[in-house]
């Protein structure tokens, strides 16, 4: 099973609301990534976590605000977004040193800020 | 020195054709180039990868040429297939793990 799920599909929101993204895996891949994907263009890494630890943070604005509970689960809580943000969102995971950087995208969640 | 060059941006074949993508890179440290292929509303897919101590990979109707002197590899479809249209992007990264940098993709439609 090379899955990773990602929920909710479509959302919607203001730019005063609270919103949690959340993204499952269950391959036992230790890494995990949150991509921003604007028309056209390629995905654009936001956060990595390593080994549930944050890893790399692409200078991402406060406004999205990651989090890894364990080692299946990652969240991406967005609070006061832009409506510049609006995007797909895109998770992915790894195993990280097995020798092939091969990451899993799970299929997005489209993300319309208004 | 971190990026991917693509080309074409985007690319029209007609069915049973060959489709043909190419990349350029700039750092030599990378050591894994994955091809990935991405469907309307869907995520990117691992369609096939190759390290640069190989100069040629197929699987199925995708080859991976790679010219590690040139600095330069290119995905090639044999055979396309109007299920093939999908957008196409070409990657760099380490082995051993670390981010994708990805090119900036080519949207191909294959014509029944």
């Amino acid at each position: 099973d090379t899955e990773v799920t990602q929920t909710p599909k479509h959302l919607v929101m203001g730019m005063t609301n609270k919103k949690s993204l959340k993204c499952e895996q269950h391959m036992g891949h230790r890494a995990m990534y949150w991509y921003k994907q604007k028309a056209k263009k390629p995905p654009e890494l936001m956060f990595v976590y390593s080994y549930e630890k944050l890893s790399i943070n692409e200078s991402v604005p406060s406004r999205f605000s990651p989090e890894c509970p364990n080692s299946s689960l990652l969240n991406l809580h967005l609070h006061a977004l832009q409506p510049e943000d609006s995007a797909l969102y895109l998770c992915a995971s790894s195993h990280p040193g097995l020798g092939k950087n091969i990451q899993y995208f799970g299929a997005g969640t489209r993300l319309s800020v208004l | 020195q971190q990026q991917v060059k693509q080309s074409p941006q985007s690319l029209i074949v007609q069915k049973g054709g060959i489709s043909i993508i190419n990349c350029a890179y700039e750092n030599t440290a990378f050591d894994y180039f994955p091809w990935y292929q991405q469907f309307p509303g869907k995520g990117p897919a691992l369609l096939i990868a190759i390290r640069p101590d190989v100069s040629e990979k197929k699987e199925g109707r995708f080859t991976i040429s790679f010219n590690k002197s040139a600095k330069q590899f290119s995905l090639h479809i044999m055979d396309s297939q109007p299920g093939d249209s999908a957008t196409y992007f070409c990657a760099a990264t380490y082995n051993q793990g670390g981010k994708l940098i990805f090119g900036q993709g080519t949207e191909l439609s294959v014509k029944p």
